[in-house]
């Protein structure tokens, strides 16, 4: 039972552009979301964080918007580049920031062209 | 800046036999976790510890252990390793509410 999907694989954007990957939950104990980046041969690194008291947070070409009711998240990049171009995991937990269970999603892979 | 570091990048070990994988942090972390990862899945947790000597089971237990004797170091062990269990295996650690710092993998092959 797939608790937290991403239900696109993959993604192609151009350079400049802006990028939206989505996420969608099922279980509304969900308190707390991330998003994680992977590069290739490397572990996933924490990109950006969302409570649910709040509906949007930003941080510089990241923003993470969350709609409770339809328990949906999207990261969005602008403008993307090249360098964006990695694996992304959107993570939930229940028990605030401070919850040690992350459930992810399957991951989006994102392709910036030039 | 946090540093976890997983023992091995590849293993290829044969079915039947015990696989340690071992994780060690450098920043005095409380916690750590065992996650693995497979295509179409994501990232799923089998087992972390809050403290030494410490553990919880995550969504995906079943064949693994754990070990963690002292606080910087995590170990995942396999205790009769099968083909089902071929992965990417991943460790993080992290401190009160903290994002995980996720060490770099490692690719596990049982054949």
């Amino acid at each position: 039972d797939q608790q937290v999907k991403q239900n696109s694989p993959s993604l192609s954007v151009q350079e400049g552009r802006i990028s939206i990957l989505n996420c969608d939950y099922t279980n509304s104990m969900f308190d707390y979301f991330l998003w994680y980046k992977k590069y290739p041969a490397e572990g996933p690194t924490f990109l950006i964080s969302i409570s649910s008291i709040k509906d949007k947070n930003e941080d510089g070409r990241f923003t993470v918007f969350l709609n409770k009711s339809a328990k949906h998240l999207s990261l969005h990049i602008v403008p993307s580049q090249p360098g964006d171009s990695a694996v992304y995991f959107c993570a939930a937990t229940s028990g605030g920031q401070g919850a040690q269970k992350l459930v992810f999603g399957q991951g989006t892979r994102l392709t910036i062209n030039p | 800046d946090v540093k976890v570091t997983q023992s091995s990048r590849y293993l290829v070990k044969r079915t039947g036999e015990k696989v340690f994988l071992e994780c060690v942090q450098d920043m005095d972390h409380e916690n750590m976790f065992w996650y693995r990862q497979d295509p179409g899945l994501g990232l799923r947790l089998i087992y972390f510890s809050y403290d030494v000597k410490m553990k919880e089971k995550g969504d995906i237990p079943e064949g693994y252990s754990v070990s963690r004797e002292k606080k910087e170091r995590f170990s995942l062990i396999l205790e009769s390793a099968s083909t089902n269990q071929t992965s990417m295996y991943l460790c993080a650690s992290n401190s009160g509410s903290q994002p995980q710092h996720f060490g770099d993998g490692t690719r596990l092959s049982i054949l």
